[in-house]
């Protein structure tokens, strides 16, 4: 267990909707990354956030968007969803090491 | 751009064996990275490599980076079954931008 959470685990949901993913990090650190994995792109840098501020963007698209809270937790939205955004979306959670989540499985039908 | 390229992206084991997986990238990074996942589940971090002649060993695996030659090897020492996964190299630049290598499924064999 790496201490990093994820909701929900799986998500099933149609084309045109908007879902929102949660992450949170283990406990003190600082730093949120959102990832992308799917069997055609491989995993994939969508953004990081470091004590709420946005730090580095990665290959996010503009439908996509995230936001780090005060308390440290993480949200990634998804919107205008396309059958090409299913994928394996993790989060990761960062103190010299990376520590990644359970991941969201994303359907979009 | 910033390029990571694995190889290979296969590698089938005997079971005592030694290989090596390379990972090469294109620019000048800060940190390099190298995570194991199993199937249906998530990554696991293995090695974080910083500098220059860096080298790391935890049991059969042994990583090292090169940052002249801009390569880091995952050197895997008498493989077992364990072992099988996929690996992944990642190298993340100083404005915190990462990228991955496409990853390297091992099977080890009996």
């Amino acid at each position: 267990d790496s201490g990093v959470t994820q909701t929900p685990k799986h998500l099933i949901t149609a084309t045109g909707q908007r879902v929102t993913l949660r992450c949170s990090p283990r406990s003190g650190d600082l730093s949120v990354y959102w990832y992308q994995q799917s069997l055609d792109q491989g995993l994939q840098f969508l953004i990081q956030y470091y004590n709420g501020e946005e730090r580095a963007k990665g290959n996010i698209l503009e439908r996509f968007s995230a936001q780090q809270f005060p308390d440290l937790h993480s949200e990634l939205n998804l919107s205008s969803l396309e059958l090409g955004d299913s994928a394996l979306y993790f989060c990761a959670s960062s103190g010299g090491a990376q520590y990644f989540g359970p991941g969201t499985r994303l359907t979009v039908l | 751009e910033l390029k990571v390229e694995q190889n290979p992206l296969f590698l089938s084991m005997q079971e005592g064996k030694n290989y090596t997986i390379y990972c090469n990238y294109s620019t000048t990074s800060d940190r390099l990275y190298w995570y194991r996942q199993d199937p249906g589940k998530s990554l696991e971090s293995l090695f974080v490599l910083l500098s220059n002649g860096a080298v790391k060993q935890e049991g059969r695996l042994m990583a090292s980076l090169d940052t002249k030659a801009r390569l880091s090897t995952l050197h895997i020492t008498a493989a077992v079954h364990d072992l099988s996964a996929t690996y992944f190299c990642a190298v993340e630049r100083y404005n915190n931008d990462m990228r991955f290598g496409a990853g390297t499924r091992l099977t080890v064999k009996p």
